[in-house]
């Protein structure tokens, strides 16, 4: 079993819906939590950290479960510029210097 | 604002030839990775280094080499490239080495074919 999963997609929305993407993790002692966002061919980029009490960013709704260990984004008002691939991060408390990624979740919006 | 710079773009090798890939960041970060990303895998860390001077083996180290040669760069040796070593490879740095300011920022990345 990976360590990060996440459902690999691809979801395909239109314009304006909202999607829900989410993240489980294996290591209870994972400690920061962030979501990646990579294009097509390009570099993963960080899209925001996930804190314990959920946060917000415009469109962009991270939670975090710790008792259920996943992670949920939420993305309101979908643009075509959203489509992507949404990585799931996670940083064991246990080894300081390393971020498990997930596989992905591929995003696609249609006009 | 450069940020991570990873040279080469493309490289194709032949099976049992060698390189070096090179990485520079000008954000003055203390911790360097190198990780390769292959189709339904994700990310996987193959060396970092938590700061100048020290290096460690992540997930995939295996058939890989690297170097710290200060604080802005990090390279990455392939001694004798095998198939199994195509793929797509990034480098990152991060300003702090846990929690949750172990941001990592990512290079364009290299896509290195071996046959």
């Amino acid at each position: 079993r990976k360590e990060v999963e996440q459902d690999p997609g691809p979801f395909n929305v239109p314009e304006g819906a909202t999607v829900a993407f989410n993240c489980t993790y294996s290591n209870s002692a994972s400690q920061s939590f962030f979501w990646y966002r990579q294009d097509c061919r390009k570099e993963p980029k960080l899209l925001m950290s996930v804190y314990s009490s959920g946060n917000e960013d415009g469109r962009f709704t991270a939670q975090l479960n710790r008792a259920s260990q996943y992670i949920s984004l939420l993305i309101r008002d979908s643009k075509l510029s959203d489509s992507a691939t949404y990585l799931c991060v996670v940083n064991r408390k246990d080894s300081s210097y390393k971020l498990i990624f997930g596989s992905g979740t591929r995003l696609l919006v249609r006009p | 604002n450069a940020g991570v710079t990873q040279t080469p773009k493309f490289q194709v090798l032949k099976t049992g030839q060698s390189m070096t890939l090179q990485c520079a960041q000008d954000m003055n970060h203390n911790s360097m990775y190198w990780y390769r990303q292959d189709p339904g895998m994700g990310l996987r860390l193959i060396y970092y280094s938590a700061s100048e001077g020290t290096t460690d083996k992540g997930e995939v180290p295996n058939g890989y080499n690297v170097s710290r040669l200060n604080k802005r760069e990090f390279s990455l040796r392939l001694e004798s490239a095998a198939p199994s070593q195509t793929s797509v490879y990034f480098c990152a740095s991060s300003a702090a080495a846990g929690g949750e300011k172990n941001i990592q920022y990512f290079g364009a990345g290299t896509r290195l074919s071996v046959l």
